[in-house]
């Protein structure tokens, strides 16, 4: 197994501009989450969701937009970025049926936003 | 709402010192609640868990005891090394049915041989 897979691993944005940050799990995990790591705040989330089809926003969704089509993917969009939204990126996935309660992240995307 | 207050850092300790990271916490319910650590430059990884009280998490050396009457899940080693130098999260998954955490900010530890 792959586990969680996440990219690109860095990427610099300019102000405005749109991208896709990538997350695939092939572990079968119901439930899928971002966070976002920053400096003395520790990991935040972002958006979250318990299955293909359904999600629902975390404790930071503004500026982010996410879908679930599939069980695998849970790709996080940014429509325009902003300098705030300079960050890192985790995306992380659990299986309360197969694996109790355990997250399992993955390597993160390190976004910079000029 | 749920929240983890753990202490600020860095600790710095020479190897085959005690290490001791506090962690406290609010919550609704019954909560899980973990240790993460992570290494320069990785993601996340989990070190232990506890989810019930009275439960002692253990790896690698590390413990914690969830511990309800003080709502703490405090990190213990008894002797560290250089190689558990690392960046240490202490979280909380809630008893709502969503499987999502609630981290407190990181402490940095830092191992000189």
């Amino acid at each position: 197994n792959a586990g969680v897979t996440q990219t690109p691993k860095f990427q610099v944005l300019k102000t405005g501009q749109s991208m896709t940050l990538q997350c695939a799990q092939d572990m079968n995990h119901e439930y899928m989450s971002w966070y976002r790591q920053d400096p003395g705040m520790g990991l935040r989330l972002i958006h979250y969701s318990v299955g293909a089809g359904i999600t629902d926003q975390g404790e930071v969704p503004n500026g982010y937009n996410v879908s679930r089509s599939t069980t695998e993917d849970f790709p996080l969009r940014l429509l325009s970025a902003a300098p705030s939204q300079t960050s890192v990126y985790f995306c992380a996935s659990s299986s309360p049926v197969a694996g109790g309660n355990e997250q399992f992240f993955g390597p993160g995307t390190r976004l910079t936003v000029l | 709402g749920d929240s983890v207050t753990q202490m600020e850092g860095p600790v710095t300790l020479s190897e085959e010192a005690f290490l001791t990271i506090n962690c406290t916490y609010t919550a609704t319910g019954y909560p899980s609640l973990f240790w993460y650590v992570q290494y320069p430059g990785e993601g996340l990884q989990l070190l232990l868990k506890a989810t019930k009280a009275d439960d002692k998490g253990s790896n690698k050396g590390f413990e914690a005891t969830y511990r309800k009457e003080t709502t703490s899940f405090h990190l213990e080693k008894g002797s560290v090394q250089v190689s558990d130098s690392a960046v240490y999260f202490c979280a909380l998954m809630g008893g709502s049915g969503y499987s999502t955490l609630t981290f407190g900010k990181g402490t940095m530890l830092l191992v000189s041989p």
